[in-house]
């Protein structure tokens, strides 16, 4: 079945201890990415990755890094989370064609709590 | 930079009545259209996308938009609603020059009571 996985889908951490969330998809897309939702602010992108080695900033990335070392794993790391990154998180996928937009697929989120 | 704007916070309404729900965006260019739906507990699924051509366009589960160009608007529409549309919905938009980044709006959550 063509999906994309996240782990952890809960996670309740305390501020300053390193965390990483995994991301993974079997459909051979290029282009990966990852947003939080919070409320009354939709998803905002944090970090996208439009192939293997080719990561850049989304909207939000402070606090955040990434890395695509294999196409299918796109994880994001907080190195030393804090309150405001009390969120939930949603990794995307999809194929990357730089003239057209092609259709993302999300992952079922990572709900994520710093004391 | 592009933005996206959902008029209504929460909205509840009985079943059988009509739903509306607005969208605007703020790019001149080139956009892709989307409509997305949270279920309760659940991620993310496509209703409904507007590319190009007819600008009434029809999605899953009986909800159609319409894109209005001069308006920059993308409202979503149901003419008869269930309980089972209780969810969060969110407008997002593409400018064509993005490649594939989403913008979203801040979501409507929709209450339905039977």
């Amino acid at each position: 079945e063509a999906q994309v996985t996240q782990n952890p889908r809960y996670l309740i951490t305390v501020t300053g201890k390193k965390l990483t969330v995994t991301c993974s998809q079997n459909m051979n897309h290029e282009y990966m990415s990852w947003y939080r939702q919070d409320p009354g602010l939709g998803l905002r992108q944090i970090y996208y990755s439009m192939n293997v080695e080719v990561t850049d900033k989304g909207d939000v990335p402070e606090g955040y890094k990434v890395s695509r070392k294999e196409k299918r794993n796109f994880p994001l790391i907080l190195e030393s989370p804090s309150p405001n990154q009390t969120s939930l998180y949603f990794c995307a996928s999809s194929l990357f064609r730089a003239s057209s937009y092609n259709e993302q697929f999300f992952g079922p989120g990572t709900r994520l709590t710093v004391l | 930079a592009q933005s996206v704007s959902q008029h209504n916070h929460h909205v509840i309404l009985s079943e059988a009545a009509s739903l509306e729900l607005g969208c605007n965006y703020s790019y001149g260019g080139t956009v892709n259209l989307f409509w997305y739906v949270q279920y309760p507990g659940q991620h993310l699924q496509l209703l409904l996308k507007y590319f190009s051509g007819d600008p009434l366009v029809k999605g899953i589960k009986g909800f159609e938009a319409e894109f209005i160009k001069s308006k920059f608007s993308f409202n979503l529409r149901k003419p008869s609603v269930q309980w089972s549309d209780t969810a969060e919905y969110f407008c997002a938009v593409n400018a064509g020059a993005a490649g594939n980044k989403l913008t979203f709006g801040g979501g409507t959550r929709v209450l339905v009571k039977p």
